[in-house]
């Protein structure tokens, strides 16, 4: 079945760094889009950054654009988000989602979520 | 960037009943519009992508209607598991963008 952990979240001081990683199993991680979403704590949801299936498209949201860079190692079936100069907006549950299309066509929505992963970013 | 506005906030109803729920385009996105649901310490679940298609393993019970600027979704007889928040989000441009949330709460 299909799987997406995510790891590296934690507490982080204003304008430090962060990298999180999300593991995905069960689909052919090569073949697919990959998105981050995130719900800062009692707010809604908001999408963060696409990477295309082979990474040569990536989107931002103007919210974490020139701070936030998402990358992907197929070889590990690994999505990951850089996170540079982080502010206390950025404190939220980010969650690693799977795009439904396949290579070219991307649905543009999240078939499958991972469970999560905290960032707190506090001095 | 697309503005999504979901009504209303909050819909106090009971086990049984229908509910019905808003998203408004601030611009033309034709049916790309998808619906979650969002229960609390939970990853989020696909219910409802190009306006109309139910996701893998969604009840019959949840259906999505609309084009273009208005779409709703309907759940015709809300069972306890029903009880959440449900946002609805734009996969027409980029910046892909959500709607605020509808709260569906027990009455």
């Amino acid at each position: 079945q299909v799987q997406m952990v995510e790891s590296g979240g934690g507490v982080v001081q204003p304008g430090r760094s962060l990298r999180l990683s999300c593991a995905a199993s069960g689909f052919t991680f090569s073949s697919h889009g990959m998105h981050w979403v995130r719900q800062a704590p009692g707010k809604g949801l908001e999408w963060v950054a696409f990477i295309s299936y082979d990474g040569s498209e990536k989107y931002y949201a103007d919210s974490v654009k020139g701070r936030f860079t998402i990358s992907r190692d197929n070889s590990k079936n690994t999505l990951n988000l850089q996170m540079n100069s982080l502010i206390a907006e950025d404190t939220a549950v980010f969650y690693c989602a799977k795009d439904p299309g396949l290579k070219h066509s991307s649905g543009n929505y999240f078939e499958y979520w991972g469970q999560g992963t905290l960032v707190t970013v506090s001095s | 960037e697309i503005v999504l506005t979901q009504s209303p906030a909050t819909l106090s109803l009971s086990p049984g009943e229908r509910a019905t729920l808003s998203c408004r385009a601030s611009q033309y996105i034709a049916t790309y519009l998808t619906w979650y649901q969002h229960k609390a310490g939970q990853a989020p679940r696909v219910l409802i992508y190009e306006t109309s298609k139910r996701a893998t393993g969604i009840p019959a019970r949840f259906s999505g209607s609309g084009s273009g600027t208005d779409f709703t979704l309907t759940i015709s007889s809300l069972e306890p598991e029903d009880f959440a928040v449900y946002y609805c989000q734009q996969c027409s441009n980029w910046p892909l963008t959500f709607g605020g949330g509808t709260k569906v709460e027990i009455k």
